[in-house]
């Protein structure tokens, strides 16, 4: 297993735009997370799965945002309309079953979106 | 809620010098405590992590931090530091047990640059 895959790693968009970007765990993982990063601060959380379920969301997961992991597998993030603040990077991360105190808590190389 | 403050933004220091990297919390439960690298346009890499027990804590590549419950602080050092060490540093919590998925909040982290 290769660790958690990213794609795009990185995606230049116009204003008003839709992305998706895609994120594959480790396979055995079975919670899945993904968090904002914007420049000089550090990952703020956005949303996690637990399988196919989506748990909790961030209140800075607007209506714009939408994010899928329908098998359970890999996961989506979608922005529609984007705006220019949403340049930043998104990092997705998975963790093993026992989830126990960060244990198996393993992250992607990030996708950053540009905004322009 | 939980919070992490991170108490400098850079720090500058000559090779081979020692260096500690501060970090508070605040949490009104029991945390787990982690430190993550991230080297440019990469994701983030655990250096260490606090779960219990031994409040000094050995992680990789040198670096070693304490848990202070009092000072609610979570300080990472390495005795020599080298070029290869300039990233930046995060410093996270959890919540312990993770009843709030497993979520980490991260602190504004802190630019080490080595010079020769």
């Amino acid at each position: 297993d290769t660790g958690v895959s990213q794609d795009p790693r990185h995606k230049i968009t116009k204003r008003g735009q839709n992305v998706t970007f895609r994120c594959d765990p480790i396979s055995e993982h079975n919670r899945l997370y993904w968090y904002r990063q914007t420049l000089g601060q550090g990952p703020e959380f956005l949303t996690y799965f637990q399988n196919e379920a989506q748990l909790e969301k961030s209140r800075l997961l607007s209506d714009r945002f939408s994010a899928e992991r329908p098998k359970g597998s890999f996961s989506t993030l979608e922005i529609q309309r984007t705006e220019q603040g949403d340049s930043a990077m998104y990092l997705c991360a998975s963790s093993s079953p026992t989830g126990l105190g960060g244990y198996g808590y393993t992250f992607g190389s990030g996708t950053r979106l540009t905004v322009v | 809620a939980q919070s992490v403050t991170q108490l400098d933004s850079q720090v500058p220091v000559f090779e081979e010098a020692p260096v500690e990297l501060r970090c508070n919390y605040s949490s009104s439960v029991s945390v787990y405590l982690f430190w993550y690298v991230q080297y440019p346009n990469q994701g983030l890499q655990l250096l260490l992590k606090y779960l219990s027990g031994s409040t000094l804590v050995k992680g990789i590549n040198g670096f070693e931090a304490e848990f202070n419950k009092s000072q609610t602080s979570f300080h990472l050092r390495k005795p020599s530091v080298h070029i290869s060490d300039t990233a930046e540093y995060f410093c996270a919590v959890q919540e312990s047990p993770d009843n709030q998925g497993g979520k980490l909040i991260f602190g504004q982290g802190t630019e080490l640059s080595v010079k020769p």
